[in-house]
């Protein structure tokens, strides 16, 4: 139940093109849901995060789709640069605990074709 | 931008020797995590620190590890006898509300 499901594991997308990456979890307590974005021999670093109050945030060319009766979530990468190209894992946690451990996702390897 | 900062980037040690990772959060923070990271597979919790106890730990999180809080600043993972499947990065993170901001890591070689 502490799980987060997390696909595709590798995309490929076309400069300009929109990313899309999805994650589904099970336990109905957690309350934050992070992305975070990994390049190689680097820590993870937090691109967005969405409570579950509302059902889509966004910042920029990243926004988050949120939907809670299907306890899934998305990132969604408009205008995609060959920038983007990293390792972006989804994560959850309940932060109504204080300590909230993050739970991530899989990860997905994106490539940005120029 | 205040940042978490970690010591050594890389380890190489052989098995059954001890190793402390060491990690400076950032300054406001009050809450403190480990993290680790096999080669090619997901971000895992060991272990959140908080009013400078455990607040949770992993089952990877066994009698092997232990961690401190020895000053104001730094925050150490120890391993007391490295196992060849402790190779991994290691990622301490911090956090003051809901972010939690994660350090560059460091690389263990267990030889």
């Amino acid at each position: 139940q502490q799980q987060v499901k997390q696909s595709p594991q590798s995309l490929i997308v076309q400069k300009g093109g929109i990313s899309i990456i999805n994650c589904a979890y099970e336990n109905t307590a957690f309350d934050y849901f992070p992305w975070y974005q990994q390049f190689p021999g680097k820590g993870p670093a937090l691109l967005i995060a969405i409570r579950p109050d509302v059902s889509e945030k966004k910042e920029g060319r990243f926004t988050i789709s949120f939907n809670k009766s299907a306890k899934q979530f998305s990132l969604h990468i408009m205008d995609s640069q060959p920038g983007d190209s990293a390792t972006y894992f989804c994560a959850a946690s309940q932060v109504s605990g204080g300590y909230n451990k993050l739970i991530f996702g899989a990860g997905t390897r994106l490539a940005v074709h120029p | 931008e205040p940042e978490v900062t970690q010591t050594p980037s890389h380890q190489v040690t052989q098995m059954g020797q001890e190793v402390i990772l060491r990690c400076v959060p950032i300054s406001n923070h009050l809450y403190f995590y480990w993290y680790r990271q096999i080669l090619g597979q997901k971000v895992e919790f060991l272990v959140s620190f908080y009013n400078n106890e455990i607040s949770e730990k992993s089952e990877i999180f066994d009698d092997q590890f232990s961690v401190e809080r020895p000053d104001g600043s730094n925050f150490t993972l120890k391993i007391r006898s490295t196992k060849l499947e402790d190779s991994a990065m290691y990622f301490c993170a911090s956090k003051a509300v809901d972010e939690q901001f994660f350090g560059p890591g460091t690389r263990l070689t267990v030889l």
